[in-house]
């Protein structure tokens, strides 16, 4: 069975602060793959990255980035020099091997506070 | 990526009464997903949705309660019938893709069950 743990319920930052949301995941399958969303208040649901099991090349996306390891079963992401529009819940999901078929098992979510 | 328009966007409904929720793909895919989002709450998957046959539900779900149909590889519905409060959620139709896209969402709708 997949599991997603996001163990940080609800996180406040000051603007201009750095910040890593953790994400924990369990997985029999050899070949997954490991995604973070945000979904703002508004509710809609926005794809923030995709990484597949073979790929523990750290990524950076402007303020953003992962970092994955696979020998603690971490994938966790950073926002750096946070801004009050960062504020949403965040969540990190896992899927099997073939996204085209497969389910996404979601973690509880994080819901980041920046304030000004 | 494929773009997915959800209607509606959102509905107060009277309890007792039945919601039809539509998600139209601008590409075709095999599978559709369903998810619950309960107010301060994660994602459920509620069923997935092949061309051609019969929705898969999660345990905790029944076709009797949500009936989803998949006339074609772009359109689906979710119905949610029967309402009562506890249905008041938001639901967000799925499609997964290959490549470095992961899933893309519906916009959601957010239903509120008076």
């Amino acid at each position: 069975a997949q599991k997603v743990t996001q163990a940080q319920t609800e996180i406040s930052v000051v603007e201009k602060e750095d910040v890593t949301l953790d994400c924990v995941y369990e997985t029999r399958d050899t070949t997954y793959y490991l995604f973070w969303y945000k979904q703002p208040p508004s509710g809609e649901l926005v794809f923030l990255i995709r990484r597949n099991s073979f790929d523990e090349q750290n990524e950076i996306s402007g303020r953003y980035s992962w970092n994955f390891q696979k020998s603690t079963s971490s994938f966790n992401f950073t926002i750096t020099a946070s801004q009050v529009v960062d504020s949403a819940v965040y969540f990190c999901a896992l899927s099997g091997p073939n996204t085209n078929a497969g389910k996404s098992t979601f973690g509880d979510g994080t819901t980041l506070t920046v304030k000004p | 990526s494929a773009v997915i328009s959800q209607k509606p966007s959102r509905d107060i409904c009277q309890r007792g009464t039945s919601l039809t929720i539509q998600c139209q793909v601008d590409s075709q895919v095999t599978m559709m997903f369903w998810y619950r989002q309960q107010p301060g709450q994660s994602l459920t998957l509620i069923a997935t949705a092949n061309q051609g046959s019969e929705a898969t539900y999660e345990s905790g779900f029944v076709i009797d309660k949500f009936p989803i149909s998949r006339p074609n590889l772009t359109f689906s519905t979710l119905t949610v019938s029967n309402m009562s409060p506890e249905d008041s959620s938001i639901y967000l139709c799925s499609v997964g893709q290959g490549g470095n896209y992961g899933y893309t969402f519906g916009s959601g709708t957010r239903l509120t069950v008076v």
